[in-house]
């Protein structure tokens, strides 16, 4: 079954410290992966794509992922973490549905970043 | 900017209520999405629209149906609400390619069945 999961329910990290935020994935094909991130009593809002290319994709806020094929993964980075990006970070992959495709989203890792 | 609205913020209906809620876009895009966040499931597809009267079945569709007559607006309609169908309710929108294009979602309708 085609699925993305996103191992850690909640990571904390002290402020000016590098994080991550891990994710794998199970697709037939080629995958197509996209982080999200909610802010607090917000909607969701896009952060970055792994299309197809380089490895490592830069996205919005300083965040940038890596995608590891071999690992199937594809990890959320950033080498300095503020307490504002505290929030709720979703990974996501593209699945095909009939003649069109939709996105599969994991469960979701709270991040939270003390002072 | 791109900006999905839903017609409200907060919701509280009773069990066995018809219930509508109203998602509009204003970037003339092709899909629509409907989705539901519960905490430690993540968000999941309930239908999905990429064209005026289209509409597909995402991966929880029972109880719930929806309907697209205009590009900008994409209903979900809950026939007789129920007390698992309390939820965060998300709606979303992409240009054409669905799937390898973001969405833009909008700021969510939290529903309380009673």
């Amino acid at each position: 079954a085609q699925s993305v999961a996103q191992p850690e329910d909640q990571v904390n990290v002290a402020e000016g410290n590098p994080l991550t935020v891990k994710c794998t994935y199970s697709v037939s094909g080629n995958p197509y992966l996209f982080w999200y991130v909610q802010y607090p009593n917000r909607g969701l809002q896009f952060l970055l794509k792994y299309i197809t290319g380089d490895n490592l994709v830069k996205g919005s806020y300083g965040f940038e992922a890596e995608f590891n094929k071999s690992q199937t993964s594809f990890h959320l980075k950033k080498p300095s973490a503020l307490v504002s990006d505290s929030a709720l970070y979703f990974c996501a992959v593209r699945v095909r549905s009939g003649n069109t495709g939709k996105l599969i989203f994991g469960q979701g890792t709270t991040l939270q970043v003390k002072p | 900017d791109v900006k999905v609205t839903q017609s409200s913020r907060y919701l509280v209906k009773r069990t066995g209520e018809k219930v509508f809620l109203e998602c509009v876009q204003d970037m003339d895009h092709e899909n629509m999405f409907w989705y539901r966040q519960d905490p430690g499931l993540g968000l999941r597809l309930i239908y999905f629209s990429y064209d005026v009267k289209m509409k597909e079945k995402g991966d929880i569709p029972e109880g719930y149906s929806v309907s697209r007559e205009k590009k900008e607006r994409f209903s979900l309609i809950l026939e007789s609400a129920s007390t698992n169908q309390t939820s965060m309710y998300l709606c979303a929108s992409s240009v054409a390619l669905a799937g390898l294009n973001e969405q833009f979602f909008g700021p969510g309708t939290r529903l309380t069945v009673l």
